[in-house]
């Protein structure tokens, strides 16, 4: 049973370029939440995907932007890249509905996003 | 001030030690607790989950909530080299939430 799968494992972007990273959610799962991590920080969360709409949302400008297809898998697209933009991009995938521990979040490895 | 704050290190320890780690945080509406593992430049691991206040072993593992003082622990026995991590404790409004971590705690086990 594969886990959360996310691609590309490394990226390199310029200033002001855009960038799509992709996730697909653990089998099973229909969630999924997208969080940056800097360096030496704990995960921030993004935004929340589920049934193809975005459910919550956290304190990130509009350039970052979310889609979720109808398999569940999902990608996140951050135009205008700023220095600030690198960082650790990590997919969460989880199960609605369930209550409990049934919708624990369940990370992927991360994109590595480095803007220069 | 942060909803979730952690101590971040580096904590060094002897192996067979036993290691506490310890959150605290200001929101009173978080119901669910989590720690999870993170090694170096992976993804985090989740370890403990916990719904209100109280203890939940796994293993070497033991996670404890009181929610009176606003204060999450998790203690590790028999500590091995390769519980050596950066630990991040985590708070949610409800099961669906997001996930509100700490800043991590970095964990080194010297064998």
């Amino acid at each position: 049973d594969a886990g959360v799968t996310q691609s590309p494992t490394h990226l390199i972007k310029t200033r002001g370029q855009q960038v799509t990273l992709r996730c697909s959610p653990k089998s099973g799962h229909d969630t999924v939440s997208w969080y940056q991590q800097a360096l030496g920080q704990g995960p921030q969360f993004i935004f929340q995907y589920y049934e193809e709409e975005e459910r919550q949302r956290g304190n990130f400008p509009d350039r970052f932007s979310g889609h979720q297809f109808p398999n569940y898998s999902s990608e996140l697209n951050v135009n205008a890249l700023l220095l600030g933009d690198s960082a650790l991009y990590l997919c969460a995938s989880s199960l609605s509905g369930s209550g409990g521990p049934q919708e624990t979040q369940y990370f992927g490895p991360g994109t590595r996003l480095l803007v220069l | 001030q942060k909803e979730v704050e952690q101590d971040p290190g580096p904590l060094s320890v002897p192996e067979g030690a036993i290691v506490s780690l310890n959150c605290t945080y200001s929101n009173s509406a978080f119901q669910y607790f989590m720690w999870y593992r993170q090694y170096s430049r992976k993804g985090p691991e989740l370890l403990m989950y916990t719904y209100s206040s109280g203890n939940k072993e796994d293993g070497r593992f033991t996670a404890q909530v009181d929610k009176s003082s606003k204060y999450i622990s998790l203690f590790i026995r028999d500590s091995q080299p390769s519980d050596s991590a950066t630990y991040l404790c985590g708070g949610l409004y409800s099961s669906a939430s997001k996930i509100i971590f700490g800043s991590g705690t970095r964990l080194s086990i010297r064998p």
